[in-house]
């Protein structure tokens, strides 16, 4: 089945760390570009990062720049989000999607709950 | 950044009508928009790619049109199945952002 699955969510205190994974399944996972779009509780979508398919290029929106890195491993078909300096703002399911310009496949998403 | 915005936020519709929703881009972005839809407690589903391509499986009663800044999301004989909220996306240029989305509600 052609399926991604996100772990790794939980609650972190402000300015903590966290460290989201998307397993990917049923296809050739190193050759698409992956995407982390997140979703605050009751909110819109939000473009979080991008990675190519080899990991060569990476873009980032301005709001985590600097403070979220993604990353990805093809060989254990496994992307990656690392997250530090948590903010209150950045609470939200976060999903792993695929695709380059359009999201064609989407997890079921991870909640990442940012409070003390 | 290009700021997406559509309209309505909210519609309520009968059954079998037909359903209209708008995304007006900020500045131009060609045919480089797409649709979702999604709905509670599940992940966004691509519904349409660059304006106005069908995606496989999507039921045929969703069609996009439009290009530059003016996009339209059509589901025509709407059926219960469908209450969910529509968002569209633009990929012309990074940021890649997002409309607000529209609620739409069985009556």
């Amino acid at each position: 089945e052609v399926q991604l699955v996100e772990s790794g969510g939980g609650l972190v205190q402000p300015g903590g760390s966290l460290r989201l994974s998307c397993a990917a399944s049923g296809f050739t996972f190193s050759s698409y570009e992956m995407n982390w779009v997140r979703q605050a509780p009751g909110k819109g979508l939000d473009w979080v990062s991008y990675i190519s398919s080899s990991g060569n290029t990476i873009y980032d929106a301005d709001s985590v720049k600097g403070r979220f890195t993604i990353s990805r491993d093809n060989a254990k078909n496994s992307l990656f989000l690392q997250m530090n300096s948590l903010r209150a703002e950045d609470t939200a399911v976060y999903y792993c999607a695929r695709g380059p310009r359009y999201f064609d496949l989407w997890g079921r998403g991870t909640l990442v709950t940012v409070s003390s | 950044e290009i700021v997406l915005t559509q309209s309505p936020d909210f519609q309520s519709v009968t059954p079998k009508e037909k359903v209209t929703i708008t995304c007006r881009a900020s500045q131009s972005i060609g045919s480089s928009l797409h649709w979702y839809q999604q709905k509670p407690d599940q992940s966004p589903k691509l519904l349409i790619k660059y304006a106005s391509q069908s995606i496989s499986g999507v039921p045929s009663r969703f069609s996009g049109s439009g290009s530059g800044t003016d996009f339209t999301l059509t589901i025509n004989s709407l059926e219960a199945e469908d209450a969910a909220t529509y968002y569209c996306h633009q990929s012309s240029s990074l940021p890649w952002t997002f409309g607000q989305g529209t609620k739409v509600e069985i009556k």
